[in-house]
């Protein structure tokens, strides 16, 4: 069974950083292109990051771009999302996605709430 | 502002027919990329409904279907069920932007 437990969500001060993990199970992860997708409180969805299936290619909403950063260890089956000089529009729940193919996403994890406040 | 457009909300009694559109541009739906479907119901992560504009994963309804025309996509739910009051959103790639847009979602309600 695919298993996507994401982690590392909490209350940060803007200007903050924070970084989340994504742990993945049943399946090969080493083979999957991976994503971050956020949802802000009672909005809908928005394209965070993407990382390839060998970590070497990533693209980032400019939302974000500068700020955050998508890597992976395949050994560890985690993805992360290290995110910099945070702004209190980035409170989201943040969801880590597996991509099947092209841009087609086949499994959610169940999301962490990352709040900025002061 | 979304790149791709959903109405806001829809609603229909039990067995009835909705559809939610999803109008994109030629940088994305237009350009030939896929539209997918997703159903968030409250409180909970989203799930896939409808995969590549028309297939449906294992063990969604066949109540359940995708299309897909030029710029725009819709999914219809036939036979509705109280079950199915839940947030969804379309999703594809824009080779403008060069990411994944989503639609703005659309919440059903069964009366």
């Amino acid at each position: 069974e695919v298993q996507l437990v994401e982690s590392g969500g909490g209350l940060v001060q803007p200007g903050g950083s924070l970084r989340l993990s994504c742990a993945a199970s049943g399946f090969s992860f080493s083979s999957y292109w991976m994503h971050w997708v956020r949802q802000a409180p009672g909005k809908g969805l928005v394209w965070v990051s993407r990382i390839s299936s060998d970590g070497s290619i990533t693209s980032y909403a400019d939302s974000v771009k500068g700020r955050f950063t998508i890597s992976r260890d395949n050994a560890k089956k985690t993805l992360y999302l290290q995110m910099n000089s945070l702004r209190a529009e980035d409170t989201a729940a943040y969801y880590c996605v597996r991509e099947h193919d092209f841009w087609r996403i086949d499994y959610w994890g169940q999301g962490t709430l990352v709040t900025v406040s002061s | 502002q979304s790149v791709l457009t959903q109405p806001p909300s829809v609603s229909g009694a039990p067995g009835q027919r909705v559809t939610i559109s999803c109008t994109g541009s030629s940088s994305n739906i237009g350009a030939g990329y896929d539209v997918h479907w997703y159903q968030q119901p409250p409180g909970t992560a989203p799930k896939v409904l409808i995969y590549g504009n028309t297939n449906r994963p294992s063990g969604v309804p066949d109540r359940f279907s995708g299309s897909k025309s030029g710029t725009s996509a819709s999914l219809a739910i036939t036979g509705l069920q109280a079950e199915d009051e839940a947030d969804y959103y379309c999703q594809s790639y824009d080779s403008s932007l060069s990411g994944g847009v989503f639609g703005g979602g659309t919440k059903l309600t069964v009366l």
